[in-house]
């Protein structure tokens, strides 16, 4: 079936650091990809997406580009804050279909 | 403002109690969906309802049962004969019926804890 993987976390940096979150999937089809952003206590807001292999999405700093190749979507920002610590979830959905698979989410962990 | 609420945010019940849990959108999102989350585990499918009326099993729907009687309310309540109901549980919803750019839309959640 199709899934996605995520490396383990937590990953912890310093403030300014640069961030690579990684994600590679399986999917029968053509799938979109997403990332998704969870802040303590709280639901999961989209931070970017992609529908087509070599896009790229962004959003407040944050990259990650389609790569067919290589069946991945890494998440990359250069210069992370405190405030970006958070749990990050790479997922899928495949072309007419509704329901995202999830990866089981990257804890990040930001230090002044 | 147009969202998802769920409520209440925590909720305590003893065992072999049934809850039943909140979800309503006005975003006038076709689809809707229930999510359980656990420490490490992601976040897994219970059930997704496309349109009024209709719904469908997902990875986990044992122990679960839902209803689809309006567009914008999709309650979810958690049986006696969900083994470990205590979760994060989380709703969401999509624009259409799905297909490859809808991204959904998530509420803030619901903390449940059995004891």
């Amino acid at each position: 079936g199709d899934s996605v993987t995520q490396m383990e976390g937590p990953v912890t940096l310093s403030e300014e650091a640069f961030l690579t979150i990684n994600c590679t999937y399986t999917a029968t089809g053509y799938p979109s990809l997403f990332w998704y952003v969870q802040y303590p206590g709280e639901g999961l807001q989209l931070l970017l997406k992609a529908t087509k292999a070599d896009d790229k999405g962004s959003n407040k700093g944050f990259e990650a580009t389609y790569r067919k190749e290589t069946t991945s979507f890494h998440l990359e920002k250069g210069s992370v804050q405190v405030s970006d610590s958070a749990v990050y979830f790479c997922a899928l959905t495949l072309s007419g279909y509704s329901t995202l698979t999830f990866g089981k989410g990257t804890m990040l962990l930001v230090s002044p | 403002d147009g969202g998802i609420t769920q409520s209440p945010k925590y909720l305590f019940r003893k065992e072999g109690q049934n809850v039943t849990l909140s979800c309503e959108q006005n975003l006038n999102h076709d689809a809707m969906y229930w999510y359980r989350q656990d420490p490490g585990q992601g976040l897994r499918l219970i059930y997704y309802s496309q349109i009024v009326n209709d719904f469908q099993k997902g990875d986990i729907a044992e122990g679960y049962s839902v209803s689809r009687e309006k567009k914008e309310s999709f309650p979810l309540t958690v049986t006696s004969a969900q083994k470990n109901p205590t979760a994060f549980y989380l709703c969401a919803s999509t624009p259409g019926r799905g297909g490859s750019s809808y991204e959904q839309y998530f509420g803030p959640g619901t903390r449940l804890t059995v004891t």
